[in-house]
């Protein structure tokens, strides 16, 4: 089976410790993302990498970072210096070139810190 | 900058009838717009993409619609049944390497 996994779905974290959120891929996409989901907000981009060992960062990367060494996998580290960290974080994928423009979302993390 | 707005947070309708969500964009026009489906406590799910030089695209029960002129694109959902009852989520093409844009979202609810 095919598609985008997310672990773990559900996450609690003391202030002031780094947590790191899993984000795997078996579709063969090359691009990943990472959203940030807020209730009344909307999906905000947190990070972004179109290619392996290479990243960018989206509209709130302040207190986030990221890796990509392999191409299925792109772990999120939420860090101490985020300072709201408590939301919905959403990974997804997107197959560039020829592909279709659409996002392949994973169920998602709820993070809550305590 | 490039916004995206989806200007009724809520939206209720009776089953049967047709649902009408609308999305509305700032500046110039995006290469394409896309609508997901969300459930509640899940990921999004995409449903539709059109672009800009498509004036209307179908798929089963959903419509979609893209008027340049008014900046605005029009997601119908016909015949809606309890099941269809979810949060809509609007986006537009970011214009670098992929990226969207998301509008907060419009939570249908359609009663029985």
């Amino acid at each position: 089976d095919g598609g985008i996994t997310q672990s773990p779905k559900y996450l609690f974290r003391k202030e002031g410790q780094n947590v790191t959120l899993s984000c795997e891929q078996n579709l063969n996409h090359d691009a990943m993302y990472w959203y940030r989901q807020d209730p009344g907000q909307g999906l905000r981009l947190i990070y972004y990498s179109q290619i392996v060992n290479d990243f960018q960062k989206g509209d709130i990367a302040e207190g986030y970072s990221v890796s990509r060494e392999k191409k299925e996998s792109f772990p999120l580290t939420v860090t101490s210096a985020q300072k709201n960290p408590t939301a919905f974080y959403l990974c997804a994928s997107r197959l560039t070139g020829t592909g279709g423009n659409e996002q392949f979302f994973g169920p998602g993390t709820r993070l809550t810190v305590l | 900058s490039q916004k995206i707005e989806q200007n009724s947070e809520a939206l209720n309708i009776q089953e049967g009838k047709t649902a009408t969500l609308t999305c509305n964009y700032t500046n110039y026009s995006p290469a394409y717009l896309q609508w997901y489906r969300q459930d509640p406590g899940r990921g999004p799910v995409f449903l539709l993409l059109i672009r800009e030089n498509e004036k209307e695209k179908r798929k089963e029960r959903l419509k979609v619609t893209f008027d340049t002129t008014l900046k605005q694109s029009l997601f119908h959902i016909t015949a809606s049944q309890p099941a269809d009852s979810a949060t809509y989520l609007c986006a537009r093409y970011g214009g670098s390497q992929g990226n969207l844009i998301f509008g907060k979202g419009t939570k249908l609810s359609v009663k029985p």
